[in-house]
C-alpha cells in the first residue's frame, strides 16, 4: 500500500517570505499522481497544484510550485510571497495511476502566517 | 449552488442510530468518494464508485455501507453509530485522476 508522510505538524512563516513544505511517498508504480491541498478553516478542501509523475517538469501555479524528485519520491511544495490567506492545513496526496482510484493523504501540515 | 453539496453539514446523533449522510453533484463526473477526516490523520478513503453498478471499498470501510443512486448521487450509510465514527466525512467527484477531485464542504458527524 502506498504512504505518504508529511514530517513537518506544523509551520510559521513571515507574511511575504517564502515557505517549502516537505512531503515523502512510498510506491513501487511508476505511473502516479502528486497532489498539494489545502483546508482553510471553513474546512473546504481546496486544490493548489498537481504533478503527473511521468513529468520531469515541475509544476506551478503563480505563487505555487513543486520541487518533485522521482527517484526520491519527494514533493514539496513552495509558496512564495506567503499571504495571510495562505494559513490554513496543507495536504499531500497520492493516486495512483492504473486502474485502482482513490487518494492516500499524509496527515497534514499546519501552515501559521505571522504579520 | 456548490458542485458539490453534502447534507447536513452537522449532525449529532446517538450511539447504535442508523445515519445516512448524502452526497450530490453537479459536476457531471463518473467517480464518486467518501473520506473521512480525523484530527492528526488526514483524510482516509471508506468508499468509492466508478458508476451507479460499480461499488469499491477504500481502507476503511468497515462499519459503513453505500448507495449510489444514480450518477449524481452517492450516499453514506453507518447502519449502527458508535462513538468512534465521529469524524469529518468528506464527498467528493472526480473526472479524470489527473485532474484531481472536487470535494464537498464535508458533514461534522459527533456519535455520542
Amino acid at each position: 500500500a502506498q504512504t505518504v508522510t508529511q514530517s513537518q505538524p506544523e509551520m510559521s512563516v513571515q507574511e511575504a517570505e517564502t515557505v517549502t513544505l516537505s512531503c515523502t511517498y512510498d510506491t513501487s508504480e511508476s505511473d502516479y499522481y502528486l497532489f498539494w491541498y489545502k483546508q482553510p478553516p471553513s474546512r473546504q478542501m481546496i486544490l493548489v497544484i498537481r504533478q503527473e509523475a511521468y513529468k520531469q517538469q515541475n509544476a506551478t501555479e503563480n505563487r505555487f510550485s513543486v520541487n518533485f524528485q522521482k527517484a526520491a519520491k519527494s514533493f514539496s511544495l513552495k509558496i512564495s510571497d506567503s499571504q495571510l490567506g495562505d494559513a490554513a492545513m496543507y495536504f499531500c496526496a497520492y493516486s495512483p495511476g492504473g486502474g485502482a482510484d482513490g487518494l492516500t493523504f499524509g496527515k497534514g501540515t499546519h501552515l501559521i502566517i505571522q504579520p | 449552488d456548490a458542485d458539490v453539496t453534502q447534507t447536513p453539514r452537522n449532525r449529532i446523533t446517538k450511539t447504535g442510530k442508523r445515519i445516512m449522510l448524502e452526497c450530490s453533484q453537479t459536476k457531471g463526473h463518473d467517480r464518486m468518494y467518501w473520506y473521512r477526516q480525523d484530527p492528526g490523520l488526514g483524510l482516509r478513503l471508506i468508499y468509492y464508485s466508478f458508476d451507479v453498478k460499480d461499488i469499491n471499498k477504500g481502507e476503511i470501510s468497515d462499519g459503513y455501507s453505500v448507495s449510489r443512486q444514480a450518477q449524481a448521487k452517492f450516499s453514506l450509510s453507518l447502519e449502527s453509530a458508535i462513538p468512534n465514527q465521529t469524524a469529518l466525512y468528506f464527498c467528493a467527484t472526480s473526472a479524470d485522476k489527473y485532474y484531481g477531485y472536487t470535494f464537498g464542504s464535508g458533514t461534522r458527524l459527533t456519535v455520542v
